[in-house]
Order: C-alpha cells, then structure tokens, then sequence
C-alpha cells in the first residue's frame, strides 16, 4: 500500500480480554517500531523490529504484551488479560533503513480503549 | 540511557509572532535528532533532522532547528508563525542503530 495501515482504528474492550493490534508497512521497509501514545505521556516506545536482527523488546511494559513480525512484513501487537492502564493509542512506524538514519513513517494509529 | 525532555507542555503564540520549541536530549554517543508533528487527526510527520554537518538544519514548512552540542540542545524554530502550524510537536533522539525515542511533545496553539 502507499503508507503504513493499522487495524482495527478502533478497539473497545473489557477489562480481562486479550486484543490483537496489526500494521502493514511500507512494502520493503526493513524497520518497524510499535509506539503507545497516552495523553500527557508523549510516544512511549514499545518494540523495534530492525530486520533480520532480534527485535528490541527493552520498552514493553510487562509481561502481558508481546509483538511478532512475520516474513519480514506484517506485525501483530498482543495485548493479553488487558487492564484500563492499557488504554491509549497503538502507534506503528517503518522505515525504510534500520537503526534511525531512515525517516519513520507513522500508521494512524489503533485506538485501544478498556472499560 | 538516551532520553528527551519537553520542557513546554503547551505554548501559545499569535499568528505571524516568532515561534521556538525547545527540546534537551541525553544521549552517550553522537546524537540523531528528528522534529516530528502531528496535526489534529493525522499521522505524524518529518519536519526535519540533524545527523551531522551544518548544525543549523532546515526543514519543511518553513521550520528550522539548530543542534547545540554545549547545551544537550535542539530547539525549533519559526520565524512567523501560521494558523496552520497549529499541532503536536516531537522532539526525538536516536543513533546509528539504536531505537528512536520520543519526547512528551509540546503542543502549539495559534491565535488570530
């Protein structure tokens, strides 16, 4: 597609369930990063695929998220047992270099809210 | 640990007034730094970056921001601003082959 498309734009859940959260890149960009944007919070890094290379987990807030990356392309953001703390905006960017040398082009984002 | 600090949460400057967001980032190696905004509604985009060089950058829409090594600094700047600027904008931090990591943005309001 032309630019990066998350789905579902929005999500509402109760409190307990488990959400899925997926972004498309760019075709052929190597990098992927998951960002959670909350009022006042500004854009909280979550994960960054960079290519072949071990995804940088280092900003998942517990356990109970998780994110894969498959063939390179599409990725999935996992929230499980969800909590109203959860509740934000789901960012995903690529790029077409890893590491930052590469401009990020931002998804519209997954609005995630848990009742 | 590379970090970026905000210092303003909101600003409000009237049109065609001059305009600078500060941003300080904390980083142990040679900095890349990005201005990202978002506009109401919209994804975010690049306004511009610095990697290395001139360390007075332009960038999009008539913005620019100048890398201060001494200050841990990268502040934008406008020098008339439009209602249209009226948006989020992001400070970030990032290197080589490091993640890109963002500020609390600071958001601008425009009046007539």
């Amino acid at each position: 597609g032309a630019g990066v498309s998350q789905s579902p734009s929005n999500k509402v859940t109760e409190k307990g369930k488990d959400v899925e959260l997926r972004c498309d890149p760019i075709s052929g960009h190597t990098a992927l990063y998951w960002y959670r944007q909350s009022l006042g919070q500004g854009l909280e890094f979550l994960i960054y695929f960079q290519g072949n290379s071990a995804p940088d987990k280092s900003g998942l807030p517990s356990d109970r998220f998780s994110a894969e990356r498959t063939g390179g392309s599409v990725s999935t953001l996992t929230i499980q047992r969800t909590q109203q703390e959860d509740s934000a905006v789901y960012l995903c960017a690529s790029s077409l270099v890893t590491g930052t040398t590469g401009e990020l082009f931002f998804g519209e984002g997954s609005r995630l809210t848990v009742l | 640990a590379q970090s970026v600090t905000q210092p303003d949460i909101h600003i409000t400057v009237s049109e065609g007034a001059s305009l600078e967001l500060r941003c300080n980032y904390s980083y142990g190696a040679t900095p890349y730094l990005f201005w990202y905004v978002q506009s109401p509604g919209q994804g975010l985009q690049l306004l511009l970056k610095y990697f290395s060089g001139d360390t007075l950058v332009q960038g999009i829409k008539g913005f620019e921001a100048e890398f201060k090594r001494s200050q841990s600094s990268f502040n934008l700047r406008k020098p008339s601003v439009h209602w249209s600027d009226a948006a989020e904008y992001f400070c970030a931090v990032g290197g080589a082959t490091n993640k890109l990591i963002f500020g609390t943005g600071t958001l601008l309001a425009v009046q007539p």
